[in-house]
């Protein structure tokens, strides 16, 4: 199984901020990642796929970058909505489909 | 708008089953996989099972810490998927999401999960 690891596991920023998490996959997978957010008692909603493909509708502060095992997730301008928890996953080996453990972005 | 609705969460004691569903809208079910997802409480995302597509067999996937015990189906003519669960352990306790996958062809077919419902706890306790 790949297993994937996230960092870090939260912090703490201001709006206006630009945040960026990492996610390490244990073996490469080709750029077959997808990004969720996560608020508090709501399902996970899609934000990148492929990588750096923006799903419909999510705004352009979101992108994503990466290849091999190492990617990541940047937030050009935190904006008070984002304040979520972010987790990635891979769809590159499957089954099972992994997630890292997730990130937690705070209100500083 | 794609919809995903499930239902047939509460709270069963160790050892017997329950049956969840999920009921779509929005778009053509069966021309897609579905996949069952679960986040027990204060943890993270947990992949459960998956179900492709008629068109691509129709063949099911499970997490090793199901297989055996919980079952995926559908019902395209309803648009439905069900998780069958037995022989449930406290350790199942979670939210269970329903999710639509959706296929990149990358020389072999890659499902990401774009849409998820809205969950349904599950607890396992006597």
């Amino acid at each position: 199984d790949i297993q994937m690891t996230q960092s870090p596991s939260s912090l703490s920023a201001s709006v206006g901020d630009r945040v960026t998490i990492t996610c390490r996959a244990s073996q490469g997978i080709s750029n077959s990642l997808a990004w969720y957010q996560q608020k508090p008692g709501k399902a996970p909603k899609l934000l990148l796929y492929a990588a750096s493909r923006l799903e419909s509708g999510v705004p352009s502060r979101f992108s994503g970058s990466g290849s091999g095992t190492d990617y990541t997730l940047t937030i050009s301008s935190l904006q008070p909505e984002d304040f979520a928890t972010y987790y990635c996953q891979q769809y590159y080996s499957t089954p099972p489909w992994t997630f890292g453990q997730g990130t937690k972005v705070e209100i500083k | 708008e794609v919809q995903l609705v499930e239902s047939g969460g509460g709270l069963v004691q160790p050892g017997r089953s329950l049956r969840l569903s999920c009921t779509a809208s929005g778009f053509t079910f069966g021309d897609y996989a579905m996949s069952w997802f679960r986040q027990a409480p204060g943890k993270g995302l947990e992949w459960v099972g998956f179900i492709r597509s008629k068109a691509y067999g129709g063949t099911t996937e499970y997490a090793a810490s199901v297989k055996g015990r919980f079952t995926i189906s559908r019902d395209d003519s309803k648009s439905i998927a069900y998780l069958q669960m037995n022989s449930l352990k406290t350790e199942d306790t979670a939210v269970y999401y329903c999710t639509r996958g959706d296929l990149l062809w990358f020389r072999v077919p890659k499902y990401y999960f774009d849409y998820w419902g809205q969950g349904t706890l599950v607890t396992v306790s006597s």
